[in-house]
């Protein structure tokens, strides 16, 4: 199975909108609405952010959200503040009833 | 809280077995809702499922890593056991092990583990 695939960095001043693009098949992010998004800061556990393609678990700032169009799935980041620089993963079921991550986005915040 | 802990060898030598087990804590392994997977990530690079065991002992793996996975569950310790055979450099990386929810969300996870595969 390939990883989805992921720009490698995005950026944005504080106060913007940024998106990040996370591109699968059809036997993956375009089959099943069952795509995760993960932030993870340097040296730490990643965190749970988005699931199921646009639920925010308890406690996650409404200013993430998710979506999906087709085979492509996107993490929104609403009034981008210095916390949320971090490194982001996408993941995605597959019709072989595994997961895939994709490869991984680097958020800078200027 | 539920919390999950790695536990295993942090030096491996190439070729032989790496060995890590998940131990899990405030919650039950057994619990109907969840499957127990594994995730790594090299040093500097992306996270990579490895796989992911039911209490029933069901498995599924990552096709790249099927030859060489075995993952298993003791119900009675309340843990679940990775095993990667034929480790070389490439397997140098952070293991972690992490619950899964329906439909693939790995929303608790350990702390992580650094295993370094070395002669």
């Amino acid at each position: 199975q390939s990883a989805l695939t992921q720009p490698a960095s995005v950026s944005g001043s504080p106060g913007q909108s940024i998106t990040i693009a996370c591109t699968g098949t059809s036997t993956d992010v375009g089959a099943y609405n069952y795509v995760s998004w993960y932030q993870q800061h340097p040296g730490k556990v990643p965190k749970l952010m988005i699931y199921d393609v646009s639920n925010r678990p308890s406690g996650v700032s409404s200013r993430f959200s998710g979506s999906k169009s087709g085979n492509t799935a996107s993490l929104t980041i609403s009034g981008l503040q210095a916390e949320d620089e971090a490194d982001y993963y996408c993941s995605s079921y597959t019709f072989s009833s595994t997961w895939v991550f994709g490869g991984g986005t680097k958020l800078t915040v200027l | 809280q539920l919390q999950l802990q790695e536990s295993g060898p942090g030096l491996v030598k190439p070729p032989e077995t790496l060995s890590l087990t998940c131990t899990v804590s405030g919650g039950s392994i057994s619990s109907s809702s969840y499957y127990w997977g594994w995730i790594r990530q090299p040093p500097g690079k992306g996270l990579e499922w490895i796989g992911r065991i039911y209490h029933s002992g069901s498995t599924y793996y990552n096709p790249s890593l099927k030859s060489r996975v075995t993952i298993s569950v003791d119900t009675s310790k309340n843990q679940f056991s990775l095993k990667l055979s034929s480790v070389t450099a490439a397997d140098t990386a952070v293991y972690y092990c992490a619950r899964t929810a329906s439909g693939g969300v790995f929303d608790i996870w350990g702390q992580g583990t650094m295993v370094t595969v070395s002669s």
